[in-house]
Parts: C-alpha cells; structure tokens; sequence
C-alpha cells in the first residue's frame, strides 16, 4: 500500500488568496508529480520533480508553482487564485516507471 | 490529439461476469502501459501494469492484454464484485521520458 499523503483534502477560498497544497510521500521516491483533473477529464501533468531541487513544468499551462527542497516533501503554491483553478489536484510519486502511487487528491474551489 | 483513448464512457457487468475495459492508443514510443482505479473524491488506485514487450500480465482477478499490431489493450477483471465499480482509467508511458499520458476513463458499474 502507497504511502502519500495530500493536505488538505477540501478548500474552498476566495479569488485572489494564496495558497499551498501539500503532498508528502514516506516511500522515499525521487520521482514526484503534480496533476490536474477536471470531472470526466484525462489527468494533465502541471509539474515533476526528479529529486531534491530539481522540478519541471508539464504539459499544462499552469500558473502554479513546486518546490522540493526534501525528498519527501511537494508542494504546490497559487500565488493568486482564481475561479479558472477549481479543479481536483493529484499527487503522485514513482518508485519505477511501470508503477504510480497517487494521493487522494485536493478538490480546491475557488469562488 | 489524444494518444490514449478510452473509447467508451461506461459499462454495465452483472456480478460474477467478466468486465473488460478498452484503451487505445497511437504513439508507438510507449513503453510501459498501466491501469488505475478511481473512487470518487480519492486518488487513482495503481491495479496492473504491462511492459511493452509482452503480451500478457496477470494478478489475481485483474489480467492485462497487450496487443501491439493493433495498438490496443484491454483489462479483464473476473469476476466482477459490486466493489469494482468505479472509474478506470489506462495510462502509458513514453520512452526515455517521465510522462505518463491518461485516458478519459471508463466507468464501470457491477451490479448485484
């Protein structure tokens, strides 16, 4: 059983706020994504990470930011929010490539 | 374009009847092919994977087919539990990259 976590579950904000979303994985996995799902929607890659200090954009334009200053923490700042980023945002993390291991998600809206 | 189609929304299967879930998909560049499972308002669930040089993985009640010439595969869960339903999605992998492309998903329904 994957062991990676995302906090908090449900937000609800107010357009304009900050906000971080937090994903910690105790497996000790370099590999760590950010995506995100709108209902009926495939996932859509918006950030990876190889390791400690090392983070990529995917393939989705977003206008979110990572950090991952150690392995097993990823999170995901919105400087400002906005109604167009209510969406699910998913954490995941890999130990090799033919296995994923997901968190149970943050359903952000932003009003 | 989408590389990795999931051509039918859902599915309705009788408990105890095979399920089977389809994908499809273009890029001849995948290496590895994965399913997950998905409640809703949790994470996808890892199920099965298949790498790209075989034809045939199989765990417990979940088998994955790999058919290449037809760039198709497809997952059989048997039999059906009423707790299967949920949505499935397939993934694949690109060669020499970390990406993973999704499906739509499929929604599988088993009833009692």
């Amino acid at each position: 059983e994957a062991d990676i976590y995302q906090t908090p579950r449900y937000l609800v904000i107010g357009t304009g706020k900050k906000i971080t979303l937090e994903c910690s994985q105790t497996m000790g996995h370099d590999k760590m994504y950010w995506y995100q799902q709108d209902p009926g929607m495939e996932l859509h890659l918006i950030h990876y990470s190889y390791g400690v200090n090392s983070t990529e954009k995917g393939d989705l334009s977003s206008e979110s930011t990572v950090s991952r200053i150690r392995t097993e923490h990823f999170p995901l700042t919105l400087e400002s929010a906005r109604p167009s980023h209510t969406s699910q945002y998913l954490c995941a993390s890999r130990p090799d490539r033919n296995t994923q291991y997901f968190g149970p998600g943050t359903r952000l809206t932003v009003l | 374009d989408q590389q990795v189609k999931q051509n039918s929304p859902s599915l309705s299967v009788q408990e105890g009847r095979i399920s089977i879930l389809n994908c499809d998909y273009t890029n001849s560049m995948f290496d590895y092919f994965l399913w997950y499972k998905k409640y809703p308002a949790e994470g996808p669930t890892f199920l099965i994977s298949i790498s790209s040089i075989k034809d045939k993985n199989e765990d417990g009640r979940f088998t994955v087919f790999l058919n290449k010439s037809a760039k198709h595969l497809s997952l059989h869960i048997v039999p059906s539990q009423p707790g299967d339903s949920a949505v499935y999605f397939c993934a694949a992998t690109i060669s020499g990259t970390y990406k993973y492309i999704f499906g739509t998903g499929t929604r599988l329904k088993v009833l009692a």
